[in-house]
């Protein structure tokens, strides 16, 4: 089955704790990126994946990293969460057509 | 501006009801257009993919593309509580783009 999978699917931390959301995607497309979602703003790009070792930043990049060391994997890593960043996070793949989008992370920083 | 206008609605509706959820854009470059539905709590998931004008049916549901207007459109038919979500519309200049999302419609379908 086709799918983008994210963990975890909910997590809460403190401010300052390095934390790593996990996203893998078995339909080798060579597009992933990940987004936000807030109450009233939509979907808001972080970061996005072209290919293996290409990455570049979305709308909000601030205080997130990415990286893609192989093709179907792309972590989102927050060195320093702040609360601000308590957001639901979607991981989304794409080949030559529609994105299709992971279950989401629930992220609480407090 | 932003790119892509979207009504948040919410929009309630009886069951059985023809719903329209409409989106505006502003850069005529765009020419793939799509509709997700996101139930709460969900990840979005693709409803409809239609490239440049026209209209493409799948069931109930009906996406209608005016580009001279830079209008889209989708249509639910026979509207049944379990289409109650969010409707989101999004759209690019070509495959390789990033996409550019609406703010999403909530829509309830009331039995």
């Amino acid at each position: 089955e086709a799918q983008v999978t994210q963990n975890p699917r909910y997590l809460i931390t403190v401010t300052g704790k390095k934390l790593t959301v996990t996203c893998s995607q078995n339909m080798n497309h060579e597009y992933m990126s990940w987004y936000r979602q807030d109450p009233g703003l939509g979907l808001r790009q972080i970061y996005y994946s072209m290919n293996v070792e290409v990455t570049d930043k979305g709308d909000v990049p601030e205080g997130y990293k990415v990286s893609r060391k192989e093709k179907r994997n792309f972590p989102l890593i927050l060195e320093s969460p702040s609360p601000n960043q308590t957001s639901l996070y979607f991981c989304a793949s794409r080949g030559q057509g529609a994105a299709f989008f992971g279950q989401g992370t629930r992220l609480t920083v407090v | 501006q932003k790119e892509v206008e979207q009504d948040p609605g919410p929009l309630s509706v009886p069951e059985g009801a023809i719903v329209s959820l409409n989106c505006t854009y502003s850069n005529s470059a765009f020419q793939y257009f799509m509709w997700y539905r996101q139930y709460s709590r969900k990840g979005p998931e693709l409803l409809m993919y239609t490239y440049s004008s026209g209209n493409k049916e799948d069931g109930r549901f009906t996406a209608q593309v005016d580009k001279s207007s830079k209008y889209i459109s989708l249509f639910i038919r026979d509207s049944q509580p379990s289409d109650s979500a969010t409707y989101l519309c999004a759209m690019n200049p070509n495959w390789a783009n990033n996409l550019f999302f609406g703010t999403g419609t909530r829509l309830t379908v009331i039995p």
